[in-house]
Order: C-alpha cells, then sequence, then structure tokens
C-alpha cells in the first residue's frame, strides 16, 4: 500500500458528461500529480500541484481541471467528456517536487466514457 | 518519434530466466533513470533509480545506463512469478521538477512456472 488513496475506484458515464475524481496523498507529501494512463499513450503527466498551488502543467485538456486543497487532498475535473477520455487515472504524491523525489502512486480510477 | 522507447512485448519466460527489459531515449539531457513496476490493476511503484551512467543493483535487479548509446536496461535474475507485471522505465533532466519525468509505455512481462 502506498498511502495514497483514490476515489472512486471504477466510474462509468456518458459523453458530454462531468466527473470529480478524488486523491488523497500520504501523510507529510505536499506534492500532487495527475497522471493519465491509456493502452496507445502510456503513462502522460497531466498536472502537478505543490502545498495548494498549481506546479507544473503537462498534456492537460482544457476541459480538465484540477485543484488541491488546504488539506492537501486533490480533485481533478473532466467536464464535457469523450469517448476518448476513457483510461485509467493515476495520482501520485511526494515530499516535494523534484523529480527526484519518489512519486507514490494511488491505486487509479478506471474512467470508462460510453 | 518518442523521447522514451520502449518495447511493449508481451515477454514470457519460464521461472528462474534472466529477463532483460529495454528502452532507448534521445534527449541527451536525461541524467535521472528509474524503472517502475506495474502490478495488473495497480499504480506504478518505483523499483530503482540511477545517476548518469553505469550499473546499481539490488538484491536480484540491476539497473544499467549506457548514456553513449542513450540506452538502459533492467535485468531481473531468478525470475520468479511475482516478477511478472508491467515495468516502465522514466527519465528526467538532472535538477528538474518531476513534472519533466518521461515514462516509457511498458514492457508486459510474464513469468511462466
Amino acid at each position: 500500500d502506498s498511502g495514497v488513496t483514490q476515489t472512486p475506484k471504477h466510474l462509468i458515464t456518458a459523453t458530454g458528461q462531468r466527473v470529480t475524481l478524488r486523491c488523497s496523498p500520504r501523510s507529510g507529501d505536499l506534492s500532487v500529480y495527475w497522471y493519465q494512463q491509456s493502452l496507445d499513450q502510456g503513462l502522460q503527466f497531466l498536472i502537478q500541484y505543490y502545498n495548494g498551488e498549481e506546479r507544473a502543467k503537462g498534456n492537460i485538456l482544457e476541459r480538465f481541471s484540477a485543484q488541491q486543497f488546504p488539506d492537501l487532498h486533490s480533485e481533478l475535473n473532466l467536464s464535457s467528456l469523450e469517448l476518448g477520455d476513457s483510461a485509467l487515472y493515476f495520482c501520485a504524491s511526494s515530499e516535494q517536487g523534484a523529480s527526484t523525489d519518489t512519486q507514490y502512486f494511488g491505486p487509479g480510477t478506471r474512467l470508462t466514457v460510453l | 518519434q518518442k523521447e522514451v522507447e520502449q518495447d511493449p512485448g508481451p515477454l514470457s519466460v519460464p521461472e528462474g530466466a534472466i529477463v532483460s527489459l529495454n528502452c532507448t531515449y534521445s534527449n541527451s539531457a536525461f541524467q535521472y533513470f528509474m524503472w517502475y513496476r506495474q502490478y495488473s490493476r495497480k499504480g506504478p511503484e518505483l523499483l530503482m533509480y540511477t545517476y548518469s551512467s553505469g550499473n546499481k543493483e539490488d538484491g536480484r535487479f540491476t539497473a544499467q545506463v549506457d548514456k553513449s548509446s542513450k540506452y538502459i536496461s533492467l535485468f531481473i535474475r531468478d525470475s520468479q512469478p511475482s516478477d511478472s507485471a508491467t515495468y516502465l522505465c522514466a527519465m528526467s533532466p538532472e535538477g528538474s521538477s518531476a513534472s519533466k519525468i518521461i515514462f516509457g509505455s511498458g514492457t508486459r512481462l510474464s513469468i511462466r512456472p
């Protein structure tokens, strides 16, 4: 168990809908990352937060947004969902935000868009 | 061309065999190299990391970096069925933020009892 929790485990929804994925980092970790994993694209970095502030953006669509709250949990909001958004979404956390920090991944949320 | 290339497999070997997993990359600025293991329906977990070139050993696992060839390898000795998983390589430039880590697409490994 990595200490990172994600809810829900599975999500099935329809195109055009909006969903929220939730992540609680390991105790003491200030940095949270969101990744998308699909069969054809592999693990793609979406966005990073550090202590409540956005630190870096990757290949995140404008339909997607995230935030990190004062208690350090984070939410990823996906709107106007398309079939191609079906994927595994992972949250990871680390103590700080350097590439040399060990990132601890949660179990992921499997999103299916029908 | 992707910055990091990894053969997706699947790779199937008998128990006890030596496994070699590899990645190639194109960005010469990469200095920090990692291997993650991902079991089915789980998140990736960091297995090993190395800085720059050379070898690093941890139990049955050896990570090797050849910067001149832009090639990294993970060797698993005395492979066990519990090693069956997808292995992802990852790498980043020195001193960069974690957002600069690039992951390979993963190699699916199956160890036959």
